[in-house]
């Protein structure tokens, strides 16, 4: 089963707004990462948050950790026409004694000029 | 630095025929971990290999096999090719064994057709 669920699946903005996506994942982790992966090609590493870690920035994102609701949240803020993608988090989880990555269907973000 | 890099980019196989697809990870870079992106099941781990041995695997038959070289160069292979094997399949590769603390980076995938 799929460990990272993000919400919404579609997301629609005017350019220079704010986008937020979550990501919710069912149990302990290690670490979630956030990619982006434009259509057709491969994903990008956007961020990786520790399960120790409450907040990290990057640029114009900002990802948050709560471990508490087993959710993190991803906001790329003053949005451009090239934030258009899709994202995924991906939380670190330990599988028959391995760590890896579990893939959501991800959040498809267009940004309207 | 040069990033994960994928070959082909875009292949397009007959029913029943084989396919090997290439990785080369980010150097210095020992594990390789192969992925399938569809759009009905997202994206599924299939395994991950470190130090030339499988560490991980994903709940894939076994027409899809792979091996990592000494250099820890990788490559997958899927033989017995059925339509519903049409995908974007994804290597990443990262540091260190598994997603323990280690970032992860993709390459830009190869694009199999079956026809």
């Amino acid at each position: 089963s799929q460990q990272g669920e993000e919400d919404p699946q579609a997301l629609s903005i005017q350019e220079g707004e704010n986008a937020t996506m979550n990501c919710s994942y069912k149990t302990s982790i290690n670490n979630l990462q956030w990619y982006r992966q434009n259509s057709g090609r491969g994903l990008v590493h956007l961020i990786l948050i520790r399960s120790n870690e409450r907040e990290k920035h990057s640029g114009r994102l900002r990802v948050t950790l709560d471990t508490s609701k087993k959710s993190s949240s991803l906001l790329i803020t003053a949005s451009r026409a090239a934030d258009t993608a899709s994202y995924f988090c991906a939380p670190a989880q330990r599988v028959q004694g391995a760590q890896k990555l579990v893939f959501g269907q991800g959040t498809r973000l267009t940004i309207n000029p | 630095k040069a990033g994960v890099t994928q070959t082909p980019r875009y292949l397009i196989k007959t029913r029943g025929q084989q396919v090997t697809l290439s990785c080369s990870p980010i150097s210095g870079h020992r594990s390789v971990s192969w992925y399938q992106q569809t759009p009905g099941q997202g994206l599924q781990f299939l395994f991950e290999y470190f130090s030339e041995t499988q560490r991980n695997k994903g709940n894939f038959p076994g027409r899809f096999s792979g091996r990592q070289f000494s250099n820890s160069r990788s490559e997958m292979n899927v033989s017995t090719l059925e339509l519903g094997d049409s995908a974007l399949y994804l290597c990443a590769s990262s540091l260190g064994q598994g997603a323990s603390g280690n970032t992860i980076y993709f390459g830009e995938g190869s694009w199999l057709t079956v026809v």
